[in-house]
């Protein structure tokens, strides 16, 4: 069955600190695995898109890996901020986007 | 701000009743995705749209339907509905499918009571 497991659950870190979040599949065929930050509410926001030959993407303090071998992705967060707190959350589709799975996300909070 | 709306941003209704939730993409952008997103589900992906054509299906119940319109916007429509569908509903647009980044609307959020 295809799924998509996140870890942790949740995460509280101080203002300035650097945190990883920890996302494993088994979806397959896989196509692309994509990180969203989430404020509580509002639609999620794509922060990163990996196809199976890219193995890092950075995008600002946002940086995140793809291990296709191992179906393993983390996302690292570099210097912290308030605003950083919020839900991220993996999703990986299979070839089509014909079946793509969420996984529960990771709640981060920061704290000052 | 996205630049994908979504119409009603609150909905109340009763059991059994049929609703229809709207969603107007990016300008330019040619796909349409529906997402549900509950308290013990968490998100789920419901159906895509691009062109007008219907190009991929998740979890979508029978109960539920929904279609793309020429003028590119895109309607969900939810019916016989039960306690278990509040939630909040979630449209993202894209300029194509694969990799294209999906922008997400600020979304609707229904309750059945």
């Amino acid at each position: 069955k295809n799924q998509v497991e996140q870890s942790p659950q949740s995460l509280i870190i101080l203002e300035g600190k650097n945190c990883t979040l920890q996302c494993n599949y088994t979806v397959s065929p896989f196509s692309n695995l994509r990180w969203y930050k989430q404020d509580t509410g509002r639609g999620p926001v794509s922060l990163t898109i990996m196809t199976f030959s890219e193995n890092t993407k950075s995008n600002g303090r946002y940086t995140a890996t793809l291990d296709a071998d191992t179906k393993q992705s983390s996302l690292h967060i570099t210097a912290s901020q308030l605003s950083d707190s919020a839900s991220y959350i993996c999703v990986v589709s299979a070839y089509n986007n014909n079946d793509m799975r969420f996984g529960a996300g990771t709640r981060l909070t920061v704290k000052p | 701000d996205s630049g994908v709306t979504q119409t009603p941003k609150h909905l109340i209704t009763a059991t059994g009743q049929r609703v229809t939730l709207r969603c107007s993409p990016r300008s330019g952008d040619l796909s349409v995705y529906w997402y549900q997103q509950s308290l013990d589900q968490g998100l789920q992906f419901l159906i895509q749209y691009y062109n007008g054509e219907e190009r991929a299906k998740g979890n979508i119940l029978e109960r539920f339907s929904a279609q793309q319109f020429p003028d590119l916007h895109s309607e969900l429509n939810l019916s016989s509905l039960e306690l278990g569908d509040s939630a909040l509903y979630f449209c993202a647009s894209s300029v194509g499918f694969g990799e294209d980044t999906q922008y997400f609307g600020p979304g609707t959020r229904l309750t059945v009571l």
